[in-house]
């Protein structure tokens, strides 16, 4: 069974700071990593994909991966009020390429 | 680029009541998955269909679920006879086939409510 796991939070964190989101992931051979930002009462919209160890910078937002660890993880710098969402993150692998979410993690940015 | 679309956007039922979803993904996107999210989780894949062959449906509940996808566009994905559990949100997303790990675009979703 791949699971993929996330705090539920909810994560606060002042207007300004960094937000830093966390994941971790059971099946060995998951090969890609995604990050989906979800609105409440809207449907996920993709912000990150990350392949390759390292850390992979867009905007404010940077995505880490150590597949050693199996450990992802999300970090949004001088988060804005407009940050406040759920995160989702997913593992990908296998021949179908399909997606496993985690439950994801609510982030709640105070002004 | 016009995005995926979904309808009906919200459904209430009794339960054992049937209902149907439809959605139609962007153009020219070979790849077709129906997610189920239930509130406080992530989506769960149903069905992945690739043209109007299925992919994996190895976690749709076929005793009460179907879904089809007969000319390789949209598709529909059936509940008969509804239960109280299956109230959530059935998503539907789609992607190009380019043999990698394609990014799924998201459909607004169908909120389903089983009473």
């Amino acid at each position: 069974q791949k699971e993929v796991e996330q705090n539920s939070g909810p994560l606060s964190v002042p207007e300004g700071a960094i937000a830093s989101l966390n994941c971790t992931y059971s099946d060995r051979g998951s090969q890609s990593f995604f990050w989906y930002r979800q609105y409440s009462g809207k449907s996920p919209e993709l912000i990150m994909s990350i392949y390759s160890n390292g850390d992979k910078e867009d905007g404010r937002f940077t995505a880490q991966l150590n597949k050693a660890s199996q450990y992802v993880s999300l970090l949004i710098r001088d988060s804005q009020p407009s940050d406040s969402a759920t995160y989702l993150c997913a593992a990908a692998g296998g021949s179908a390429r399909q997606l496993t979410f985690g439950s994801g993690t609510q982030l709640t940015v105070l002004p | 680029e016009a995005g995926v679309a979904q309808s009906p956007r919200y459904k209430i039922i009794e339960k054992r009541q049937s209902v149907a979803f439809w959605c139609n993904p962007i153009s020219g996107h070979a790849t077709l998955y129906w997610y189920q999210q239930i509130l406080g989780q992530g989506p769960k894949l149903l069905i992945q269909f690739q043209n109007n062959g299925v992919v994996d449906d190895s976690q749709l509940p076929k005793d009460r679920f179907s879904a089809e996808r007969l000319k390789g566009v949209d598709s529909t994905l059936k509940i008969q006879p509804a239960k109280l559990e299956d109230s959530a949100v059935y998503l539907c997303a789609s992607s190009f086939n380019t043999g990698r790990v394609d990014t799924q675009y998201f459909g607004p979703g169908t909120r389903l409510t089983v009473l």
